[in-house]
């Protein structure tokens, strides 16, 4: 089946310690992004790469990194410096940038 | 920057009625796409439906339908007859479609919808 994977569906993190959370695709998207979402609040940007080996800020990327070494994979690292880390996180892709996009199921992350 | 408003935070509605979300959005531009997007309680995203700026006709998926408005800004979204599988949150949601390739999708902050059997 197409579509968008993320992995794990939950994860417990101690403070201070950096995690990565897995999103891969097999729909041959160009584009790829991460978004979190807080109760109340709508999905907020992160990270998006519209091409391996490529990929900007979205509006919230302080203390969160990316990599886009496949077209398949676009992880995300939440590191220690990110203040408020308990979320949940969305993986998206699109054809390209600006089309619709897919989402993947979602992680919760929980900081103990 | 583009912004994208729902004023209706929760509503409910008896199966099988008909009920309305309401979106505004705010932009200078004249290029861009809407999007209505579904999330039930399980959290995945499942796109409702879609339009195009430069569409005048409304978009339709069987029974959601939007009453799109361009001068007045506003995107809202018509369930009609309704079922209890539509119980989820609504997000409303605007892209930019520029030359430069760097378009962001902004979400509103929701509408939590409810139908009662």
């Amino acid at each position: 089946d197409g579509g968008i994977t993320q992995s794990p569906k939950y994860l417990f993190r101690k403070e201070g310690q950096n995690v990565t959370l897995s999103c891969e695709q097999n729909l041959n998207h160009d584009a790829m992004y991460w978004y979190r979402q807080d109760p109340g609040q709508g999905l907020r940007l992160i990270y998006y790469s519209q091409i391996v080996n490529d990929f900007q800020k979205g509006d919230i990327a302080e203390g969160y990194s990316v990599s886009r070494e496949k077209k398949e994979s676009f992880p995300l690292t939440v590191t220690s410096a990110q203040k408020n880390p308990t979320a949940f996180y969305l993986c998206a892709s699109s054809i390209k940038v600006g089309a619709e996009q897919f989402f993947g199921p979602g992680t919760r992350l929980t900081v103990l | 920057a583009q912004t994208v408003t729902q004023s209706q935070p929760e509503m409910s509605v008896q199966e099988a009625e008909t009920v309305t979300l309401s979106c505004t959005y705010d932009t200078s531009e004249s290029n861009y796409y809407l999007f209505w997007y579904k999330q039930p309680p399980s959290r995945q995203m499942i796109l409702v439906i879609r339009q195009e700026a430069y569409k005048q006709q409304n978009a339709t998926e069987n029974r959601f339908s939007v009453n799109f408005q361009k001068a007045a800004k506003s995107f809202s979204l018509k369930i009609s007859d309704s079922q209890l599988g539509d119980t989820a949150m609504y997000f409303c949601a605007f892209i930019l479609i520029s030359n430069f390739g760097n378009e962001k999708l902004t979400f509103g902050t929701g509408t939590r919808l409810t139908i009662i059997p």
